[in-house]
Formats: structure tokens, sequence, C-alpha cells
């Protein structure tokens, strides 16, 4: 089943310790993306990366890192994390291929920041 | 910039009555347009997406949408809302043409069915 999934889906932790949120695709999407969502505000792109080794920042990068060494995954780091990053965390990936434009999301991890 | 308005954040409905979400795009290129359904505690799934063929656009669970370029809108309709409807809904703008591949979210519209 083509899919994004990614782990842990809920997570509670305290400022300042460090966390990894993994994010993985089994369909060989070469454009991959983090974005958090927060009510009233839609969901915002943290994120990006357009192939392997290749990341950009999105519209929300500050205290977020990433890394893309495997096409597949594409984990989002918060090496010190306050509460204004608990939010809801969503991955998402998509084709680079023009006639198709549609991102996949996955399930979603919801982070609490005490 | 490409930004998109979605002009209701609540809209209620009684069951078996039309639905109307809308949404206003602002996009230098041409644009693609989605809608997305996110129901409580799920992720996002795609409702449908315009991709710049046909300007009314047919996707899951009886939902369509046009796309009016003279109104910068693509709003979404469906004949008779069902209790299943109840969620949030994001129109996403994308401008490929422009080489950033970036989804840009409305703030979402969430939708109650009243039975």
């Amino acid at each position: 089943e083509a899919q994004v999934t990614q782990n842990p889906r809920y997570l509670i932790t305290v400022t300042g310790k460090k966390l990894t949120v993994t994010c993985s695709q089994n369909m060989n999407h070469e454009y991959m993306s983090w974005y958090r969502q927060d009510p009233g505000l839609g969901l915002r792109q943290i994120y990006y990366s357009m192939n392997v080794e290749v990341t950009d920042k999105g519209d929300v990068p500050e205290g977020y890192k990433v890394s893309r060494k495997e096409k597949r995954n594409f984990p989002l780091i918060l090496e010190s994390p306050s509460p204004n990053q608990t939010s809801l965390y969503f991955c998402a990936s998509r084709s680079q291929g023009l006639a198709i434009y549609e991102q996949y999301f996955g399930p979603g991890t919801r982070l609490t920041v005490t | 910039a490409q930004s998109v308005t979605q002009l209701d954040s609540h809209v209620s409905v009684s069951e078996g009555t039309p639905v109307l979400l809308r949404c206003n795009y602002s996009s230098s290129y041409s644009p693609s347009l989605f809608w997305y359904v996110q129901h409580p505690n799920k992720g996002l799934q795609l409702l449908l997406k315009y991709t710049s063929a046909a300007t009314l656009v047919k996707g899951i669970n009886g939902f369509e949408a046009e796309f009016k370029k003279s109104e910068t809108s693509f709003h979404l309709t469906k004949p008779s809302a069902h209790m299943s409807d109840a969620a949030e809904y994001f129109c996403v703008v994308s401008d490929l043409n422009s080489g950033t591949y970036k989804y840009i979210f409305g703030t979402g519209t969430r939708l109650k069915v009243l039975a």
C-alpha cells in the first residue's frame, strides 16, 4: 500500500530535550515536505526537500532541522524544543513529475512541549 | 506571490442541503488548485484537483469545484450534505510554474452538518 508513515504519532516532551520525528514514504517520491498545523492558521511549510541531499527552508523553519540522506526518509529534528513548537505536524511527499502534483500526507504527529 | 483565502472559517448546513465552501486565490502564474479534507483526528485526504484541464472538476464523495479565472475562485460544492461530510476543508494553491513547488494552504473551513 502506498503511504507516508510518521513516528511517533503522539509525543509529550519537556523544553530543551532534543527529539526527532521520523517520516518515510514508499512511493519513490523525490519531493518531501514538513508542515505544522495550528488552529486558525492552516498548514505552514517548515522545510522541504526536492531530492536526496537537497533541502530548503519553508515559511517557518526556525527551531527545526531536517536531513535527506535517503530518498524514502525525511526526519524532522527539534534540537531544543520550546512550548511554541507544540503543534500537529504532517509529513508529505510527491513525485517531481510535471503531470502529478498531488501531495500525499502522513497521519500526523501531535507534539506537546511543556 | 501566491496566496489563498478561504472566505468562511465555519459553515453549517442541514443534512440533505447543498454545501458551498468558498476559496479565492492569487497567483502570478498558471496555478494548480486543490481541495483537501481532514476528518477529526485524521490526516489530509485529497478531494479533487485542478491542473489546467477542465474547469469543472469532479472529486470524491460527490464533491466538485469550478475554476473561474476571471473571479480567481475555486469554490467547492456538493448538492446534498451528508453527516459524514462534517470535517475541516482546506483549499490549496501550488505554483509549479514559478519553480518553487510550494503548497500554500488556506486557513481552513470547518463544515458542520446538522441532522
